[in-house]
C-alpha cells in the first residue's frame, strides 16, 4: 500500500520555467525528507521538514510542508537542466525506522 | 568524512542463484537500512540495522536476510532469486538517534536476475 502519492508522476519543460511538484499522504509522519535521484544512483537528500507550515528554501528550490503535515510541495524556479532526475519525497517515523516513499516525480529540463 | 558504498555496482544472476550485496556506512552512522528500487517505483523498505541486530522488516520473504558487522558494514543476502528481484538495491546509512531519521544512500546495486 502507497501511502504517499506524488504528482505529476512525468513532468518535461523548458530550461527557464518554474514548477510545483506535489507530495500528499494519509498518514501524519514526524518529519517529510525530499531526495533526488539521477539515473543510475542513489537517492540524494534535498531537504528534511518537520514542523507544519515550515518553509524552507536551497537556492532555487522551495520546499513547504503543509500545516496539517499531511503534504508537502517543491517550486523549482527558473529550472535548469541540471536539475533533471527524479524527485522523491519520504515520510519517516515508520514503526520500524525505515521511511515511506513515493513513486516520485520524474522531472525533464530541456535546453 | 566518507559516504555510503556499495558493491558490486552491477550484477548479473539467473533464477534460482544466491547473490550477497555489500555496504559499507557513512563514518559516524550505527544504523544501515536495505531498500528494493524496482523500474519505475520508489525504493521499497527491505530490512534495518542497528547495532549488529535486526531492528525492522518490511514485507519481503524470509529468503531477503542479512547481516551488520561491528565496523556498522552490512550485507544483504537474497536465495533461490527470482525474476522480480532484478532491481536497483540501495543501502542507505544513519545515526541511530537522530530524531528525524535522516537517511544517507550509496549508489546502488543494480542486479538483474535471468
Amino acid at each position: 500500500t502507497q501511502l504517499l502519492e506524488q504528482s505529476p508522476q512525468f513532468l518535461s519543460i523548458q530550461e527557464g520555467e518554474n514548477l510545483t511538484v506535489y507530495c500528499n499522504y494519509s498518514s501524519v509522519f514526524s518529519s517529510l525528507q525530499w531526495y533526488r535521484q539521477e539515473p543510475g544512483e542513489g537517492p540524494v537528500l534535498l531537504v528534511t521538514v518537520v514542523t507544519g507550515g515550515e518553509v524552507k528554501k536551497l537556492k532555487r528550490l522551495t520546499f513547504q510542508f503543509g500545516d496539517a503535515r499531511k503534504d508537502s510541495s517543491l517550486h523549482i524556479t527558473a529550472a535548469q537542466p541540471g536539475d533533471t532526475g527524479l524527485y522523491l519525497c519520504a515520510g519517516a517515523g515508520g514503526s520500524q525506522g525505515n521511511l515511506i516513499f513515493g513513486k516520485g516525480t520524474k522531472l525533464s529540463v530541456k535546453p | 568524512e566518507t559516504g555510503v558504498t556499495q558493491s558490486p555496482t552491477h550484477l548479473i544472476k539467473t533464477r534460482g542463484q544466491q547473490v550477497t550485496l555489500r555496504c559499507s556506512s557513512q563514518s559516524g552512522h550505527n544504523t544501515v537500512s536495505w531498500y528494493q528500487q524496482a523500474l519505475g517505483q520508489g525504493p521499497q523498505f527491505i530490512f534495518q540495522y542497528y547495532r549488529e541486530e535486526e531492528n525492522g522488516r518490511g514485507n519481503f520473504p524470509p529468503r531477503f536476510s542479512g547481516l551488520q558487522f561491528p565496523n556498522y558494514s552490512s550485507e544483504l543476502n537474497v536465495n533461490a532469486l527470482e525474476l522480480d528481484d532484478s532491481a536497483l538495491y540501495l543501502c542507505a546509512s544513519s545515526h541511530g538517534t537522530s530524531r528525524y531519521n535522516e537517511q544517507f544512500f550509496g549508489p546502488g546495486t543494480r542486479l538483474t536476475v535471468l
